[in-house]
């Protein structure tokens, strides 16, 4: 089946650094889509990306839709504490009811 | 407004209860999900309702029971349910259910003793 490769798995890292994660496949995506979750609590979506070389911000946020449509990459700019979570990204094929392919969830420490 | 609200919020229960789960959207969504989840992992998909109708239940246990009244409300029935139960339980929707961006609720944690 389908599998959603996400690195890296954790990251610690210092107040204003920048940050870069990506989601590798060997199946083609028709839609890519990056989450983030704080602790107890749902999956807030951050970007969705529905063109393959697709380049879209969200404020601090970045992520692209790879050109061969295999894979995406988020980067957050700036980091601040608030930023701590766990960032998901998930993979949607057309014509499969919905299902979302996910990845195995980055985890992101910032230390003021 | 991309709101999906869950109730509720814990719940904690015995092997022998039975409960249930509520997921409401005011968007005009199409399509709803229930979604499990365990501590530091992806959700899991359980259920797709499609125009309020079950399109995909991948294989989950009978004790699990979904219902989706009307196209704003889903249900998730719970009976004999098991400690490895215990889990965050998502509920998502979007516009329609192929292609479109799901938005998820905050969740209900749920613990089976």
């Amino acid at each position: 089946g389908q599998q959603l490769n996400q690195s890296p798995q954790s990251m610690f890292i210092q107040e204003g650094e920048d940050v870069s994660m990506n989601c590798t496949s060997s199946s083609i995506f028709n839609t890519w889509l990056w989450y983030k979750q704080d602790p107890g609590e749902g999956p807030v979506l951050l970007i969705a990306l529905y063109k393959a070389g697709e380049l879209t911000s969200n404020g601090r946020l970045t992520a692209q839709f790879g050109i061969t449509r295999k894979d995406s990459f988020l980067n957050i700019s700036a980091s601040i504490p608030s930023d701590v979570g766990i960032y998901f990204c998930a993979g949607m094929i057309y014509n499969q009811g919905g299902k979302l392919i996910f990845g195995q969830g980055t985890e992101l420490s910032v230390k003021p | 407004d991309t709101e999906v609200t869950q109730t509720p919020k814990h719940l904690v229960m015995g092997m022998t209860n039975k409960k249930s789960l509520k997921c409401e959207q005011h968007m005009g969504h199409r399509a709803m999900y229930w979604y499990k989840q365990k501590a530091k992992k992806p959700p899991e998909l359980m259920f797709v309702y499609s125009y309020e109708k079950l399109s995909i239940n991948e294989s989950v246990p009978s004790r699990f029971s979904p219902e989706c009244p009307n196209s704003s409300l889903l249900n998730l029935h719970l009976h004999a349910l098991q400690p490895e139960d215990s889990a965050l339980y998502l509920c998502a929707s979007s516009q329609a259910p192929d292609g479109d961006t799901q938005y998820f609720g905050p969740g209900t944690r749920l613990t089976v003793l």
